[in-house]
């Protein structure tokens, strides 16, 4: 079954614990990107990545990394997290960016304390 | 930003009515797309429409793009309670980034 998973779906963690959200999808699609939903505020795009090695910065890039070491998967990073991070987290994948349509994964609730 | 927006922010219909939802953008695109979200769930894509188009349709969903007035509608026909759901549309700009609305909340009562 073509799908974009996620894993934790849920997490809660402290202030400054680095953690990882990983996002792998089936489809070997090209363009890989990451969103986070906030109320009132729609989704906005973290951090995408158009093909291995290739990530380019969002509308809110700030306090998170990416990497693309693979074509199937595209791990967040949060380095030192911040209660202002806690969100909803949505990871995609599209075949070629956007010209087709975006495959979302289930989402991560991230809470920070 | 390039973020749209969505109005109305919320909508109400019996089932049966036609739903329709309308999508703001700021700058010249490539593309519109339109998405659906159940509570808490991920995105699912419902259609998608390139700025040389005008209309286009998918079963009980009709898209419309005006890129004179930089605005898109979604129409939703003979709706069911199951279109209960929160719509928003994505555009592309300059570069490779997507862009969200704020998104419409549509609650269909049985």
């Amino acid at each position: 079954e073509a799908q974009v998973t996620q894993n934790p779906r849920y997490l809660i963690t402290v202030t400054g614990k680095k953690l990882t959200v990983t996002c792998s999808q089936n489809m070997n699609h090209e363009y890989m990107s990451w969103y986070r939903q906030d109320p009132g505020l729609g989704l906005r795009q973290i951090y995408y990545s158009m093909n291995v090695e290739v990530t380019d910065k969002g509308d809110v890039p700030e306090g998170y990394k990416v990497s693309r070491k693979e074509k199937r998967n595209f791990p967040l990073i949060l380095e030192s997290p911040s209660p202002n991070q806690t969100s909803l987290y949505f990871c995609a994948s599209g075949e070629r960016g956007l010209w087709d349509e975006q495959f979302f994964g289930p989402g991560t609730r991230l809470t920070v304390l | 930003s390039q973020q749209g927006e969505e109005d109305p922010q919320a909508l109400s219909i019996q089932e049966g009515e036609n739903a329709t939802m309308n999508c703001s953008y700021k700058t010249s695109i490539n593309n519109l797309q339109w998405y659906r979200q159940n509570s808490g769930r991920g995105l699912v894509h419902l259609i998608l429409i390139r700025s040389n188009e005008r209309e286009k349709h998918s079963g009980r969903l009709r898209v419309t793009l005006d890129t004179s007035k930089k605005s898109s509608s979604l129409l939703i026909t003979a709706s069911r309670a199951a279109d209960t759901a929160s719509y928003f549309c994505a555009t592309d700009a300059a570069g490779n980034q997507f862009y969200f609305g704020t998104g419409t909340s549509l609650t269909v009562i049985p």
